[in-house]
């Protein structure tokens, strides 16, 4: 089974500062990872697919990146809702056996 | 508007079953893939089971094999998840969710649709 580690697990910024996710991979996923954001009270959403790929309505300011076992998450302005937190997911390809999510890493006010 | 809308969780005691029931609409139910996916109470998301748009070809985690059947019912747009054998470790909000779809996979576990989710509590 592939595992995912996200780091750091707690970021503290501010609004307006730049944040970058890590995902690392046991083994190598290709480029089939997502990016999913999670507030309280609230089912997952759906940022990036195919580790680069913005999903349907997210803001550019969204950005995913890396192939292999290393992916980056990047949110270039942080504005007030994306205070949340952030979960990475690979698939198998073939076949489709199933997916996996990572620990996740919650971004918090500073 | 897709909408998903789960259903059937409830108190359960170790050992025993629950079926969970997810009633789609806003999309043509029988060309996407469908997966239930599960959250601990304060923990991450866990992968359960995934279906095809047929229903020919189903997969599952290795936690709940040969234990929780997946299903679906095109008919009635309706995905099903039989869980028996419950644990105490399965204490979980199910959410159904809708695979994101592609030329490419036939399940791509991408999800793009989520229900709000329904509790399951496993204890005596």
């Amino acid at each position: 089974e592939i595992v995912l580690t996200q780091s750091p697990a707690t970021l503290s910024l501010s609004p307006g500062e730049r944040a970058t996710l890590s995902c690392r991979a046991s083994q190598s996923v290709s480029s089939y990872l997502a990016w999913y954001q999670q507030k309280p009270g609230q089912a997952p959403r759906l940022l990036i697919y195919d580790a680069s790929n913005r999903a349907t309505g997210i803001p550019a300011r969204f950005s995913g990146s890396g192939s292999g076992t290393d992916f980056t998450l990047t949110i270039s302005s942080l504005e007030p809702e994306d205070f949340a937190v952030y979960y990475c997911q690979q698939r198998s390809n073939w076949p489709p056996l199933g997916s996996t999510f990572g620990p996740g890493t919650k971004v918090d006010i500073k | 508007e897709v909408q998903l809308l789960e259903s059937g969780g409830g108190l359960v005691q170790p050992g025993g079953s629950l079926r969970l029931s997810c009633a789609a609409s806003g999309f043509t139910f029988s060309s996407y893939a469908m997966s239930w996916v599960r959250q601990a109470p304060g923990k991450g998301l866990e992968w359960v089971s995934a279906i095809s748009g047929s229903g020919g070809s189903t997969y599952y985690a290795d936690s709940v094999k040969g234990r929780f059947t997946i299903s679906r019912d095109n008919s009635k747009n309706t995905l099903y998840l039989q869980m028996n054998s419950l644990r105490a470790e399965d204490t979980a909000v199910y959410y159904c969710a809708k695979d994101r779809g592609s030329g490419s996979c036939s399940i791509c576990y991408y999800f793009d649709y989520w229900g709000q989710g329904t509790l399951v509590t496993v204890s005596s």
